[in-house]
Parts: C-alpha cells; structure tokens; sequence
C-alpha cells in the first residue's frame, strides 16, 4: 500500500515571489508520481508526471518538481507566481505494477496556494 | 481531443434514495476510474473499469456500484443514498500503455443529499 503525506496545508505567498509546495510519500513498490491542481467547482488538471527518466520534470504553467527516491520525494516548485496559480495542488501516486492497484490514485490531503498581491 | 465529460454537474438527493452518475472518457481511452471527495476525507478511490470488467475496488460499502459499456462509458451507482455520501464525485479515463499511467480527470459531478 502507499500513502501521500503533503506537508503544508496551506501556503500563502506575494505575487512573484518562489514557491515550493512538499511531498512525501511511502510505497513498497516503485511507482508514478503526479501533481495535480484543482481550482474551485473544477476537477483535477494534470500539471506534471514523473514515470521514468530524469528526475527533474516540468510541467503546465511553470511549474516544475524534483523526483527524490532517496528522500522519497516529490516538491513541486515555480521561481515566480500569479494570482492565477491561487487553486488546491494535489500531490498523488500509483503502483507501475498494476496488479491490485489498477487504476488506482492515492492522493496527499492537498495544499491550498494562496497568492497576495 | 474532447476531455472527459460527466453528467449531471449538479444532484440533489434526499436519504434513501438511489443516484446514477454517467462519465464518457476521452475517445480512445479504456480505463475509467472513480473517486470520491470530500472535505474530510479528501479523494478517495472507489473502483476502475477497463474493457468492461471491474478490475480494482476501493474501501467503500456495497452501496457504491459501477458498470462500463461496450463504448468505454461508465456510470456509478449509489444506492439507499445517506447525508454522508454528499461529494463531489470525480470520473478520471486513461489510455493504459507500457510507458504511461497518466489519469485524465472530468469536471466532476456534485452531489448534495438533504
């Protein structure tokens, strides 16, 4: 089984300013790892995956995020925000395998981004 | 492409009554799965249908139950509804490959039992 521990719930952050939203998650087996984002009375918009490769992948937006499986971590970050970033970030994970967990998200709590002006 | 699209946006129930909610996945994707989310909770995976077989289930009651169609349409079901089961209900389709497991969600369906 794997879990997704999303470190903050709540980040507020100035427009342009950087911004690093964490993600831990436990697995016994490898796995995908993604970022989702959700802005209000939406569902989820893919901004990023990691399934093999570098460990640095970038996403929608400006968004990037660093595969660390020592760590086993996934921080998805942007050097510079808008207003418009302001939305619910979801951090998730699947098993590679299939097997048991075909079709199968398990998602962080998410974090709520918060941008001032 | 189309996205994945759900139907209705918006239901309102009262307890004790049975709810069917349709997802029609991107054009050519095979897998559909489900999830319930809640503010407690959070998302929660309910099952996955692939070629018309339910091939994983979540922790969820019998009352949650789902179908595919020949056309990769799927529709849930829940049955003898109570206040806790007011969510929103989110449908993802994906195109399962060697290389890829990549979910692609719809816009959701809110539920509301009274």
């Amino acid at each position: 089984a794997q879990s997704v521990t999303q470190l903050d719930s709540q980040v507020p952050v100035f427009e342009e300013a950087p911004v690093e939203l964490r993600c831990n998650y436990s697995s016994s087996v490898s796995v995908y790892l993604f970022w989702y984002v959700q802005y209000p009375n939406q569902g989820l918009q893919l901004l990023l995956k990691y399934l093999s490769g570098s460990t640095l992948v970038k996403g929608i937006n400006g968004f990037e995020a660093e595969f660390n499986k020592s760590q086993t971590s996934f921080h998805l970050r942007k050097p510079s925000v808008h207003i418009s970033d302001t939305a619910e970030y979801f951090c998730a994970v699947s098993e590679r395998a299939g097997g048991t967990s075909y079709g199968k998200l398990t998602f962080g709590q998410g974090t709520i981004l918060t941008v001032h002006p | 492409k189309a996205g994945v699209t759900q139907t209705p946006r918006y239901l309102i129930k009262t307890r004790g009554q049975q709810v069917t909610l349709s997802c029609s996945p991107i054009s050519g994707h095979r897998s559909v799965s489900w999830y319930q989310q809640t503010p407690g909770q959070g998302l929660q995976f309910l099952f996955e249908y692939f070629s018309e077989t339910q091939r994983n289930k979540g922790n969820f009651p019998g009352r949650f139950s789902g179908r595919q169609f020949s056309n990769s349409r799927s529709e849930m079901n829940v049955s003898t509804l109570e206040l806790g089961d007011s969510a929103l209900y989110l449908c993802a389709s994906s195109n399962y490959g060697i290389f890829t497991d990549t979910q692609y969600f719809g816009p959701g369906t809110r539920l509301t039992v009274l």
